[in-house]
């Protein structure tokens, strides 16, 4: 079955740092999504990503869907310790009504 | 607009028991998805209700069933509980489909002693 692989697992990083996280896939994606999980709660969606090639940005956090379409990162400029979290990548088939695919997260740690 | 609502926030059960969650989707929204998430593990997908009818399902046991009613709203049930079953059950809604954005609800933390 389909499958997402994101990495890396969990950074640790100092404050004013820039983040950067990947997903990749073997299969073929129409949609990349990048949400942000914090502790006790649900994941809130950052950006979308509807179409091959596209840079979107989101204040410091700037996603692309790659041209392959079977991949996507996400940056984070200038890291604040409200920055912390857990990240996770889906993916969204193109086949209709497929469900979406969740990569395992990465978790975000700030060092102050 | 109100967000996804799931009560209650927090359950704590025994053993063998059973449980009913509770989801209010996005209004307009007609499908409802239910993930399972455990600590160190990413957001495992149990299923999915799209104008009262499951669409998608994931690899969960017939203890874990759901179902939606005409206004959308979904409830989950998990039947003679595990203590596996402990996690974070969410619910995400979205305009018409799963490949659709979903929209998170808060969760409801599941503890089973």
């Amino acid at each position: 079955g389909q499958q997402l692989n994101q990495s890396p697992q969990s950074m640790f990083i100092q404050e004013g740092e820039d983040v950067s996280m990947n997903c990749t896939s073997s299969s073929i994606f129409n949609t990349w999504l990048w949400y942000k999980q914090d502790p006790g709660e649900g994941p809130v969606l950052l950006i979308a990503l509807y179409k091959a090639g596209e840079l979107t940005s989101n204040g410091r956090l700037t996603a692309q869907f790659g041209i392959t379409r079977k991949d996507s990162f996400l940056n984070i400029s200038a890291s604040i310790p409200s920055d912390v979290g857990i990240y996770f990548c889906a993916g969204g088939s193109p086949r209709v009504n497929d469900k979406i695919i969740f990569g395992k997260g990465t978790r975000l740690h700030i060092l102050p | 607009k109100a967000g996804v609502t799931q009560t209650p926030r927090y359950l704590i059960k025994t053993r063998g028991q059973q449980v009913t969650l509770s989801c209010s989707p996005i209004s307009g929204h007609r499908s409802v998805s239910w993930y399972q998430q455990t600590p160190g593990q990413g957001l495992q997908f149990l299923f999915e209700y799209f104008s009262e009818t499951q669409r998608n399902k994931g690899n969960f046991p017939g203890r874990f069933s759901g179902r939606q009613f005409s206004n959308s709203r979904s409830e989950m049930n998990v039947s003679t509980l595990e203590l596996g079953d402990s996690a974070l059950y969410l619910c995400a809604s979205s305009l018409e489909g799963i490949s659709n954005i979903q929209y998170f609800g808060a969760g409801t933390r599941l503890s089973v002693l």
